[in-house]
């Protein structure tokens, strides 16, 4: 079974330091990883995506990819008390099909 | 550029009744797939259609049916509703949902509560 790990949290940071969120996958074959970011009781937006080893910025988010290591992160620069939400890791495998991990609460705190 | 749109938002159906939500994709797009979330599961996939044909399907019960029309706006059905069907569900769409390079947007999302 393809499987998508977080750390549930919540990952507690202060205002203007770098939030590090992981994700671990397990199906080798994965071909792209996306980064979403959810507010309670709103649909996920989605952050960002990647599917080549290495980094790739936008604006205060990095995504980073490790494909060796079946390992895929996001950091927030300068995090603000509007980042607080839930992230949530995705593989996509096939087709329009995602396998989620169970997210990552963060909180940024003033 | 319209977003992925989902109808209706809210839902309260009672159990056995049956439910259909609905999706139009971002123009363009032609791959659509749909997804429960809820808080004890997380998000999971549903299944996913393009060009009007099923082409994933996760791990749900048949009460859980879709399809997709020419126009690649989709619908989904539940029947036979049961207290845990409560939950969010999703729509994503996407250009062609094979390449790598492809960008998933989810929609708003329906809340369904069964009582």
């Amino acid at each position: 079974q393809k499987e998508v790990e977080q750390n549930s949290g919540p990952l507690s940071v202060p205002e203007g330091a770098i939030a590090s969120l992981n994700c671990t996958y397990s199906d080798r074959g994965s071909q792209s990883f996306f980064w979403y970011r959810q507010y309670s009781g709103k649909s996920p937006e989605l952050i960002m995506f990647i599917y080549s080893n290495g980094d790739k910025e936008d604006g205060r988010f990095t995504a980073q990819l490790n494909k060796a290591s079946q390992y895929v992160s996001l950091l927030i620069r300068d995090s603000q008390p509007s980042d607080s939400a839930t992230y949530l890791c995705a593989v996509h495998n096939a087709g329009n099909m995602l396998t989620f991990g169970g997210g990552t609460r963060l909180m940024v705190k003033p | 550029k319209a977003g992925v749109t989902q109808t209706p938002r809210y839902l309260i159906k009672t159990r056995g009744q049956q439910v259909t939500l609905s999706c139009s994709p971002i123009s363009g797009h032609r791959s659509v797939s749909w997804y429960q979330q809820t808080p004890g599961q997380g998000l999971q996939f549903l299944f996913e259609y393009f060009s009007e044909t099923q082409r994933n399907k996760g791990n749900f019960p048949g009460r859980f049916s879709g399809r997709q029309f020419s126009n690649s706006r989709s619908e989904m059905n539940v029947s036979t509703l049961e207290l845990g069907d409560s939950a969010l569900y999703l729509c994503a769409s996407s250009l062609e949902g094979g390449s790598r390079r492809d960008t998933i947007y989810f929609g708003e999302g329906s809340w369904l509560t069964v009582v």
